[in-house]
């Protein structure tokens, strides 16, 4: 069965620190991979999402960037992190099929900026 | 990526009653409807989904009521239960949810069963 992996589950960063935030999936190859962020009462908004190593669209302008090296690992990142970017960062994974094909999320990063 | 609407914030009903939680869309080229439960420290777990060639769709006591030509689906939790006790957001997405874009969330509702 597949299975998805996000770490750390938490992190505190200070103002102006690098961040690298890491996502792997298992038993599926070739998947569609997206990085979501959750905001207390807003929902969760997509950040990125790749179809495949080294392809990543990026849905808003932002202090973050994505990358993804290897076909099932897919990478958050920062050059400084800014106070706006705390929260609750999600990474989910889909079967590239045609339709009816569901995003599966993993239990997510709490990132706290101090 | 346009927006979903989702009501009430919050929610409180009693163990054996019925919850219903709403939403609305404006994009019509959505055209795949999941709804996803979320605990505590958790990610979202899909919960049921739809497509609107259908007006409705069950799966035990989870039940999506979808009407197209208001733009709007609900989703109804049957007899409540305690363990029903979560974060509920509905979402929408284009190409049947298989495009490699990914789904607009609504804001969601914070569920509480009293026992």
């Amino acid at each position: 069965s597949q299975t998805i992996h996000q770490w750390p589950a938490t992190l505190v960063q200070p103002v102006g620190s690098p961040l690298s935030l890491e996502c792997t999936v298992e038993g599926t190859s070739n998947p569609n991979l997206y990085w979501y962020r959750q905001a207390a009462g807003r929902g969760l908004q997509l950040l990125f999402y790749s179809v495949g190593i080294g392809q990543i669209s990026s849905e808003v302008p932002q202090n973050l960037s994505a990358s993804r090296p290897q076909d099932r690992q897919f990478i958050l990142s920062s050059k400084k992190l800014l106070l706006s970017d705390s929260g609750f960062y999600l990474c989910a994974w889909s079967v590239k099929q045609n339709s009816n094909q569901p995003q599966h999320f993993g239990d997510g990063t709490r990132l706290s900026i101090l | 990526q346009q927006q979903v609407k989702q009501s009430p914030q919050s929610l409180i009903v009693q163990k054996g009653g019925i919850s219903i939680i709403n939403c609305a869309y404006e994009n019509t080229a959505f055209d795949y409807f999941p709804w996803y439960q979320q605990f505590p420290g958790k990610g979202p777990a899909l919960l049921i989904a739809i497509r609107p060639d259908v007006s409705e769709k069950k799966e035990g006591r989870f039940t999506i009521s979808f009407n197209k030509s208001a733009k709007q689906f609900s989703l109804h939790i049957m007899d409540s239960q305690p363990g029903d006790s979560a974060t509920y957001f509905c979402a929408a997405s284009r190409w049947g949810g298989g495009g490699a874009d990914g789904l607009t969330f609504g804001k969601g509702t914070h569920l509480i069963i009293q026992p």
